[in-house]
């Protein structure tokens, strides 16, 4: 089974700190998401990475940056956070983007980080 | 761009009574087709996918989804449901491309004892 590992269940930053969520998969998965959840606003894309120091920026990357040093680390950066962030966020890894190496194959999540910004 | 609409924001389903989730999506060629389940306080498990091929697909727990090209619906049902399916429930599709999945916003599925 693939297993994704977000570094905090639950998070408490203030205003203006540097926030840093981490995500670990063991699969050697090329593809790895960020996505936040909010309520009546389902999830939506922050970033993806579809390669070690590669990064796209996906629906909502404003406020946000992305880092993947190694191929089974991705983590999401808060440059300076703010209250409008608060909310779930989540990790996601895929095979591959590729059909041929399985891009079709579903995305496997992470259990989330609900983070709070006080 | 695609998009994934589910039309109900909250269903109430009594327990042992049938279930449909609808999910309309919108693609301009053959999508891949997702549904998530979500229990509280948890991410999102995969129920069910839908590449080609037979237009109904099984999933774990006793789901299962119906693809219908002429309606670009693709819903789920379950004949009987358990209190245990109480959860959120997302429909998600992919297009061609590198990123990630487009999701609908999610039916809260409630059950009545």
């Amino acid at each position: 089974d693939v297993k994704v590992t977000q570094s905090s269940r639950y998070l408490v930053k203030r205003t203006g700190e540097k926030v840093f969520l981490e995500c670990v998969q063991d699969m050697d998965h090329e593809n790895m998401f960020w996505y936040r959840q909010d309520p009546g606003l389902g999830l939506r894309l922050i970033y993806f990475s579809y390669d070690v120091k590669m990064k796209e920026k996906g629906d909502i990357p404003e406020g946000y940056s992305v880092s993947r040093e190694k191929k089974e680390r991705f983590s999401l950066i808060l440059e300076s956070a703010s209250t409008n962030q608060t909310s779930m966020y989540l990790c996601a890894t895929q095979i591959s983007y590729r059909v041929s190496k399985g891009g079709n194959q579903p995305q496997h999540f992470g259990d989330g980080t609900r983070l709070s910004i006080l | 761009a695609q998009s994934v609409t589910q039309p109900d924001i909250h269903i109430t389903v009594s327990e042992g009574a049938s279930l449909e989730l609808r999910c309309n999506y919108s693609y301009g060629a053959t999508p891949y087709l997702f549904w998530y389940v979500q229990s509280p306080g948890q991410g999102l498990q995969l129920l069910l996918k839908y590449f080609s091929g037979d237009t109904l697909v099984q999933g774990i727990k006793g789901f299962e989804a119906e693809f219908k090209r002429s309606q670009s619906s693709f819903n789920l049902r379950k004949p009987s449901v358990h209190w245990s399916d109480a959860a959120e429930y997302f429909c998600a599709v992919r297009g061609g491309g590198a990123d990630g999945l487009t999701f609908g916003k999610g039916t809260h599925l409630i059950i009545q004892p």
